[in-house]
């Protein structure tokens, strides 16, 4: 049973559309994440909800905009995709009172073209 | 702000020889410090973290880290290394009061047979 999903895996599209990530977890776990990780592989935060609200905005276009209907998930909506967004998109969850270990999922694969 | 360096981008070992990564942070205060390892096609798996205490860490997989305040360093490091653990190794420091990780760039370990 899968601790923290993501879909799509891979998502090809033009530049200018619009899509949107999905991420559930099953652990029970409080506070939610997504991170973006380059072709460097440099990973950064993009975003964090605890409980549903927001708790971590990186300074991100306002085109990513996430949404947490309740604390088991996490979605990713980008609009007007650039092709600076290729890049792999991971959700990871930690349990409320930080412990330091984020279990995230195996990342969702965006490539703008 | 706090942050972490990883010197070596890419490291080649034999397989069953010895391996050390190196880690240094910036921080002003006892770091929450981590070691995470990103598997091909995965998400990253905590390997181990030191949050205060004995300075030497004993984490998954017979890998192990010490802390050294005086060089600023959490250096991980493993005895035999064996052809799994050809991946990418991420050393990370907590950068806020919510739990956000900042990560270094990663070293790619390569084992040869």
């Amino acid at each position: 049973d899968t601790a923290v999903s993501q879909t799509p895996k891979y998502l090809v599209t033009q530049m200018g559309n619009d899509k949107s990530i999905k991420c559930e977890q099953n652990l029970g776990h409080d506070t939610m994440y997504w991170y973006k990780q380059d072709s460097k592989k440099f990973l950064k935060i993009m975003f964090s909800y605890n409980n549903k609200e927001l708790i971590i905005n990186e300074t991100v276009p306002n085109r990513f905009s996430p949404k947490s209907p309740d604390k088991a998930h996490l979605n990713l909506h980008i609009n007007s995709l650039e092709l600076g967004d290729s890049a792999v998109y991971f959700c990871a969850s930690s349990q409320g009172g930080f412990t330091g270990e984020l279990f995230f999922g195996e990342g969702s694969r965006l490539t703008v073209l | 702000a706090q942050s972490v360096t990883q010197p070596d981008i890419h490291i080649t070992v034999s397989e069953g020889a010895s391996l050390e990564l190196r880690c240094n942070y910036s921080y002003g205060a006892t770091p929450y410090l981590f070691w995470y390892v990103q598997s091909p096609g995965q998400g990253l798996q905590l390997l181990l973290k030191y949050f205060s205490g004995d300075t030497l860490v004993q984490g998954i997989k017979g890998f192990e880290a010490e802390f050294k305040r005086s060089q600023s360093s959490f250096n991980l490091r493993k005895p035999s290394v064996h052809w799994s653990d050809a991946a990418e190794y991420f050393c990370a420091v907590v950068a806020d009061s919510w739990g956000k990780l900042q990560f270094g760039a990663g070293t790619q370990v390569v084992v040869t047979p």
